[in-house]
């Protein structure tokens, strides 16, 4: 089956703690994005890459992290920097370019104990 | 800086009603404009995306229009059913200085179909 994984669904972490969100899709897109969802709200732009290897910052990088080593893998990085990360995170894909489909992943809950 | 507002922010409905959301944009210089549908707890699934250069675009029982130069988008909904129900989000691509990389996301409309 073809789509975008995200793994784990829920993530508790300690405050002070980094933690790593993982995304994986094999639908051979360019694009890759990370949004972040808070409860009743749209989505806001963390990080956006369009190549591997490349990467730029979207409306709310401050605290966050981003590689794209892989074309098919764009793992999320929260910092201790991150004042208040607990929130419902997406990730998406798209074949390359602006006119293209986003598709979503599940997302990962997370939750600052 | 682009905005999207989608009014209303609720919507109740009684099941074989036809229904209109509206997502209103700041910039018209967007690429496209893109439909989703997001159940709680859950991912966005696309509905329908209109490219800048189209007027509407059609899947089943939704349509969607897109007027640039007024910075709107209308999501139509014929017979509406129960399964329907769910959060409907708007989201652009582009605008007056805005990479063509970056969406712009409403914060939705959340939709109940009572049977």
């Amino acid at each position: 089956d073809g789509g975008i994984t995200q793994s784990p669904k829920y993530l508790f972490r300690k405050e002070g703690q980094n933690v790593t969100l993982s995304c994986e899709q094999n639908l051979n897109h360019d694009a890759m994005y990370w949004y972040r969802q808070d409860p009743g709200q749209g989505l806001r732009l963390i990080y956006y890459s369009q190549i591997v290897n490349d990467f730029q910052k979207g409306d709310i990088a401050e605290g966050y992290s981003v590689s794209r080593e892989k074309k098919e893998s764009f793992p999320l990085t929260v910092t201790s920097a991150q004042k208040n990360p607990t929130a419902f995170y997406l990730c998406a894909s798209a074949l390359a370019g602006s006119t293209d489909t986003q598709y979503f992943g599940p997302g990962t809950r997370l939750t600052v104990l | 800086k682009q905005e999207v507002t989608q009014i209303p922010a609720a919507l109740s409905v009684p099941e074989g009603e036809n229904l209109v959301l509206n997502c209103s944009f700041t910039d018209s210089a967007i690429y496209n404009l893109q439909w989703f549908r997001q159940d709680p707890g859950k991912g966005l699934t696309s509905l329908l995306l209109i490219q800048s250069s189209q007027r509407e675009q059609t899947s089943g029982r939704l349509n969607a229009s897109l007027d640039k130069s007024s910075g709107r988008s209308t999501l139509y909904i014929a017979a509406s059913q129960p399964g329907d129900s769910a959060t409907y989000l708007c989201a652009v691509r582009g605008g007056y200085n805005t990479n063509a990389g970056k969406s712009t996301f409403g914060d939705g409309t959340t939709l109940t179909v009572k049977p």
